[in-house]
């Protein structure tokens, strides 16, 4: 079974303070990690995923397999990034299609 | 449209009624999902098209969830006889292959049952 664990429901920051959003996740297989976020009233979007080792508005996240951890971070947080975001791992299934496994969800607040 | 259409955005049902929602997917993508999501939860996968086929429907949470797709482009989740546990937001998200690594999400619908 695969699971996704957010343990944060709620992190304020101030404007250009780091910011580290956690992310541990249980897969049995060859995980493929991603990053979503919801600002609000806009709909879920990709933020970043494992694979493509980029950064994306200033965020990265790097996958420790031996933790089985996908952290996200920013060295200097901007209030434009107060969101919802969640962290998702897709498995692949018999069938050759994938789904995604979301975590809860970490509330950022970026206060000025 | 450009991305993930859905509706009704906004849903009050009374419990025991049917609802559906309905779910436009991006033109051309073959892989649609249903996902659930509960105030202060992350969405739950509840079923998954490709094409008109319905691979899988693990995650629909009773009998009285049904969905279907059967020409391949728009998608109808029905919840019979609804419960107040079945309030939740209820996302669409599409995907040009069957990988659903890129995957694009709708807006919601958001189901109230009173």
């Amino acid at each position: 079974a695969q699971r996704v664990t957010q343990p944060e429901k709620l992190l304020s920051v101030f404007k250009g303070a780091p910011v580290e959003l956690k992310c541990n996740y249980s897969y049995s297989g060859s995980p493929e990690l991603f990053w979503y976020v919801q600002y609000s009233r806009q709909r879920l979007q990709l933020l970043l995923r494992h694979i493509s080792r980029e950064s994306i508005k200033g965020f990265t996240a790097d996958l420790n397999k031996g933790e089985t951890s996908f952290h996200l971070k920013k060295p200097f947080a901007q209030e434009e990034d107060s969101a919802m975001y969640y962290c998702a791992l897709s498995g692949y299934m018999n069938s050759g299609y994938s789904t995604l496994t979301f975590g809860k969800g970490t509330m950022l607040l970026v206060s000025p | 449209g450009a991305g993930v259409s859905q509706s009704p955005r906004y849903k009050v049902a009374k419990r025991g009624q049917d609802v559906a929602l309905r779910c436009d997917p991006i033109s051309g993508h073959v892989s649609l999902f249903w996902y659930q999501q509960a105030l202060g939860q992350g969405p739950e996968f509840l079923t998954y098209f490709q094409n008109e086929a319905q691979l899988d429907k693990s995650g629909l949470p009773s009998d009285r969830f049904f969905a279907e797709r059967p020409e391949g482009s728009v998608s109808t989740l029905k919840i019979q006889r609804t419960q107040q546990e079945d309030s939740a937001v209820y996302l669409c998200a599409s995907s040009l292959d069957r990988t659903g690594n890129t995957i694009y999400f709708g807006e919601g619908s958001w189901l109230t049952v009173v």
